[in-house]
């Protein structure tokens, strides 16, 4: 059983459009991180959400915390190629980082 | 910009034989995580140590994988021996102490390896 439930798996999408990206879970975690990986490449921390409700913009990035800290959603406004990549999650808990299976995101131009 | 370095980035080696991995973590950093990434699993924690001592090795069959730091500028993940089943790619990632909850991973590009 996956901790932490990421939908969709796979997403491929034009240019200029709008997404939002789930990352579910019947646990409660102290805090979440979102990270993007690129092709031969390790992961990079995007944000770090810690208290419930939370919303965090990094540009056209917007990121919500669940208030019961058990889900977020990574939402993308008008997607550009550049932002083509696995998005993980992670979940902190009981002092172990958790990692979801990612969506991998295809920004078609 | 400082960065996780990750030794060799590919690996091709046949059953039985043993493989050893390097990480040389950021200066300064006193976490250090090593994972696994496959299609079908996703990014699996095999190991963390901090300030070199090692503190969960749950993920990790004991049985064939060790992980040790000999010093606070090296890490290895060896596997002795390698099956096909270990094909992966193995990250290292470094970071400050996780007991603040919100402290950054800082990863490496990878070790690709491929058992025959």
């Amino acid at each position: 059983t996956q901790l932490l439930e990421q939908s969709p798996q796979f997403l491929s999408i034009q240019e200029g459009e709008n997404l939002t990206v789930y990352c579910n879970s019947s646990s409660v975690f102290s805090s979440l991180q979102w990270y993007r990986q690129e092709p031969g490449e390790g992961p990079v921390l995007l944000v770090t959400v810690v208290t419930g409700g939370e919303v965090k913009k990094l540009k056209r990035l917007t990121f919500q915390f669940g208030d019961a800290r058990k889900d977020s959603s990574l939402h993308i406004t008008a997607a550009q190629p550049g932002d083509t990549g696995l998005y993980l999650c992670a979940g902190n808990r009981d002092d172990k980082i958790i990692f979801g299976k990612g969506t991998r995101l295809h920004i078609l131009p | 910009d400082a960065r996780v370095t990750q030794t060799p980035r590919h690996k091709v080696t046949e059953m039985g034989q043993e493989v050893t991995m390097r990480c040389q973590p950021i200066l300064g950093h006193n976490t250090v995580f090593w994972y696994r990434q496959t299609m079908m699993q996703g990014l699996e924690l095999l190991a963390y140590f901090r300030n070199r001592a090692p503190l969960d090795d749950s993920g990790m069959p004991k049985d064939r994988f060790s992980a040790e730091m000999p010093d606070a500028t090296l890490a290895t993940l060896k596997i002795q021996p390698s099956e096909p089943r270990d094909s992966a790619v193995y990250f290292c990632a470094s970071g400050l102490d996780r007991r603040e909850s919100n402290q950054p991973q800082h990863f490496g590009d990878g070790t690709r390896l491929s058992i025959l």
